[in-house]
C-alpha cells in the first residue's frame, strides 16, 4: 500500500449507529487531517493532528470523535449522526504543519450516507 | 479570516484547447502559499501546482501554469493542450506561511469538463 488509504470507501448508517472511519498513511508524515466535503461547499477542516496530538478542532459536533493512536493512523468515530452529516470524508497527511512542507496528500475518501 | 473564492462553478474546454480557471483570495498576510488541487471523479485529490507568495515568477508544471497577481489577490490556473484526463474538480487553496498558523483554506471548486 502506498500513499494515504481510507476504509471503508462507502458507508451507510442509521442515526443511532456507531461506526468508525479509518485512515492510514504510508508516507512517514507527522501531520494528519480530517476534512468534510459536501456538495457545493468548500472543504471543511475538521481535525488536525501533529505527532499524535490534536492541534485543531474546528467547532465540530461531539458526535464526531477523532483518535490518532500513532502517526500513521487516524480514526473518526461516529455516533448518533444526522442526515446532514452525509458527505465525503477525506483524510490527508503532510510531512509537518510547517507551511513550506505542507503539501497535503489526500486519501480517496469515505462516502458516508446517514439515513 | 482568509477566504478563497472560485467564481466559476463549471467550465468546459475542447480537447487540445486552453482553459483558465479563476481564483481570488482575501488575506492581510504578506507571506503565504497558494495551491491548485485536482480531484478526478471518484479518485484522490492531488496537488497540481504550488506558488509561494514571495516569488514573483509564476509557477509552471508541464501543461499547467498559474498567473499570480499578488496585488490583485488573484491566482488563476491555465491548462494548455487540454486532455480528457484533465476533467475533474479543481480546488484553489491558501495557507499562511510559517509555523502552524492556520491550515489549508479551500475554495468551492470548479468542475472542468473536457470535450473530445
Amino acid at each position: 500500500e502506498t500513499g494515504v488509504t481510507q476504509t471503508p470507501r462507502h458507508l451507510v448508517m442509521g442515526m443511532t449507529n456507531k461506526k468508525s472511519l479509518k485512515c492510514e498513511q504510508h508516507l512517514g508524515h507527522n501531520a494528519m487531517y480530517w476534512y468534510k466535503q459536501s456538495a457545493k461547499k468548500p472543504l471543511e477542516l475538521m481535525f488536525v493532528y501533529s505527532l499524535e496530538e490534536r492541534v485543531e478542532n474546528n467547532s465540530v459536533p461531539s458526535r464526531f470523535s477523532p483518535e490518532c493512536p500513532n502517526s500513521s493512523h487516524l480514526f473518526l468515530h461516529l455516533h448518533t449522526l444526522q442526515p446532514e452529516d452525509s458527505a465525503l470524508y477525506l483524510c490527508a497527511s503532510s510531512p509537518s504543519l510547517l507551511a513550506q512542507y505542507n503539501e497535503q496528500f489526500f486519501g480517496p475518501g469515505t462516502r458516508l450516507t446517514v439515513l | 479570516a482568509q477566504t478563497v473564492t472560485q467564481s466559476q462553478p463549471e467550465m468546459s474546454v475542447q480537447e487540445a484547447e486552453t482553459v483558465t480557471l479563476s481564483c481570488t483570495y482575501d488575506t492581510s498576510e504578506s507571506d503565504y502559499y497558494l495551491f491548485w488541487y485536482k480531484q478526478p471523479p471518484s479518485r484522490q485529490m492531488i496537488l497540481v501546482i504550488r506558488q509561494e507568495a514571495y516569488k514573483q515568477q509564476n509557477a509552471t508544471e508541464n501543461r499547467f501554469s498559474v498567473n499570480f497577481q499578488k496585488a490583485a489577490k488573484s491566482f488563476s490556473l491555465k491548462i494548455s493542450d487540454s486532455q480528457l484526463g484533465d476533467a475533474a474538480m479543481y480546488f484553489c487553496a491558501y495557507k499562511n506561511y510559517g509555523g502552524s498558523q492556520g491550515n489549508l483554506i479551500f475554495g468551492k471548486g470548479t468542475k472542468l469538463s473536457v470535450k473530445p
